[in-house]
């Protein structure tokens, strides 16, 4: 088995501070996802990579960006950190089929 | 447009069995995946499902009929601890294969 592992849990910045979260799979999968949930709201796709130093923008990718420097390793920044984007923050793995995805804990985004 | 729909909520009572509907409309279908989803906690896959037919997994069983744009899934013999939200996802054709998901259904299992 692999594990999935999203740091930090929580993140707390500032209005208009740039944030990074950071997300590490050992399942030797090739494509990685980001998502943030939102409450009443159903998983949105704010970026993906395919394979490293690839990336795929989704439905929500402007305020974001995103790296994969590593096969292992997708990290995700907020450009500048916006109240009404407190949400849950989702990584997730898949293999080439991308049939099955392995998510990580989340990431909890705080913005005071 | 393309979308997912499942019903917000669902009661069920211990030790019967409850079954969570999932519409769909994409352009093209590519299969469609359940996911269970505890409080405070990242989604876990359950099932995949690309082919007409009930799929049948134990305690999570799965429908699919792609004619009717519409799957479910069973779960039987309900525990407390099956008291999640169930999310169903679809893969469309084109569009990089993106998964469309729905917003789940929250299941409350009664003693």
């Amino acid at each position: 088995g692999g594990i999935i592992t999203q740091t930090p849990k929580f993140l707390i910045g500032q209005e208009g501070q740039k944030l990074t979260l950071k997300c590490q799979q050992n399942f030797n999968h090739d494509t990685m996802y980001w998502y943030r949930q939102d409450s009443g709201k159903g998983l949105r796709l704010i970026y993906y990579s395919i394979t490293e130093n690839d990336l795929q923008k989704g439905d929500l990718s402007e305020g974001y960006d995103a790296s994969r420097e590593k096969k292992s390793s997708f990290s995700l920044t907020v450009t500048s950190a916006q109240k009404n984007e407190m949400a849950v923050f989702l990584c997730a793995s898949s293999d080439n089929s991308g049939n099955t995805l392995y998510f990580g804990e989340g990431s909890r985004l705080i913005v005071v | 447009g393309q979308g997912v729909e499942q019903p917000a909520k669902l009661m069920s009572v211990e030790g019967t069995f409850a079954r969570v509907n999932c519409t769909y409309s994409t352009s093209g279908f590519n299969g469609l995946s359940w996911y269970q989803q505890r409080e405070g906690q990242a989604p876990v896959f359950l099932s995949y499902v690309v082919l007409d037919g009930l799929k049948d997994s134990g305690h999570f069983s799965t429908f699919l009929s792609r004619s009717n744009g519409y799957s479910y899934l069973l779960l039987t013999e309900l525990q407390i601890k099956d008291s999640a939200s169930y999310l169903c996802a679809v893969r469309a054709v084109g569009d990089n294969s993106k998964l469309i998901w729905g917003l789940g259904t929250s299941l409350v299992v009664n003693p």
